[in-house]
């Protein structure tokens, strides 16, 4: 069964210091998403992304994100100076069309030290 | 406001026994959707219920929807230790676009 997959599984930095998570989303998926879960916290939406833009973006995704896809396969999240309160489980998601369910991959647990 | 909001917050059965969940919201929605997590891994889809759907079933889940209410419950039959987890409710908002509002869940144990 295809599957949403993330890397790296596990993330550690220095805060200031910018990261790149990669997801392949399944692959005859059109819509694209990142999500973030803080440790205790609700599940919360940052970005949807189609047709190589971005559809809908949150208060929190501000402008140190970034989304890209930069090929057929890869679609990556971009903190470009990171802060104590960016450490999280980050899930990215995809779906075959709007409003339709969203497959989940396996998270990327970033810390910010 | 708090969409997506479950009840109860934990929930302790033994195996065999049914666990109910509900979930209320508070916007019109597209759709919901339960999730299942365990232990702090990836969420797996459960199951979607559209606004016009009033109860939908899937293997031993049974969820319904009364958007008169904006309520949602996920009932888990016969309940297994496997089952064991936090579930979680998310909305699509009838007027939004695609976006997963997402409430605080239900951690269930199942005891057996």
């Amino acid at each position: 069964e295809p599957e949403v997959t993330q890397t790296p599984s596990h993330q550690v930095t220095q805060m200031g210091q910018e990261v790149i998570l990669r997801c392949v989303p399944i692959s005859n998926h059109l819509y694209f998403y990142w999500y973030r879960q803080i440790l205790g916290q609700k599940v919360e939406f940052l970005v949807s992304f189609y047709n190589n833009e971005i559809s809908e973006k949150s208060e929190i995704f501000d402008d140190q994100f970034s989304v890209e896809r930069p090929d057929g396969s890869n679609f990556t999240l971009k903190i470009r100076s990171t802060k104590l309160e960016d450490s999280a489980m980050y899930f990215c998601a995809s779906s075959e069309a709007l409003r339709e369910t969203q497959y989940f991959g396996p998270g990327t647990r970033l810390l910010v030290l | 406001s708090q969409q997506g909001e479950e009840d109860p917050q934990a929930l302790s059965i033994q195996e065999g026994e049914n666990a109910t969940m509900n979930c209320s919201y508070k916007t019109s929605i597209n759709n919901l959707q339960w999730y299942r997590q365990n232990s702090g891994r990836g969420l797996v889809h459960l199951i979607l219920i559209r606004s016009n759907e009033r109860e939908k079933h899937s293997g031993r889940l049974r969820v319904t929807l009364d958007t008169s209410k904006k309520s949602s419950s996920l009932l888990i039959t016969a309940s297994r230790a496997a089952d064991t987890a936090s579930y979680f409710c998310a909305t699509v908002d009838r007027a939004g676009y695609s976006t997963l509002t997402f409430g605080k869940g239900t951690m269930l144990l199942v005891s057996p």
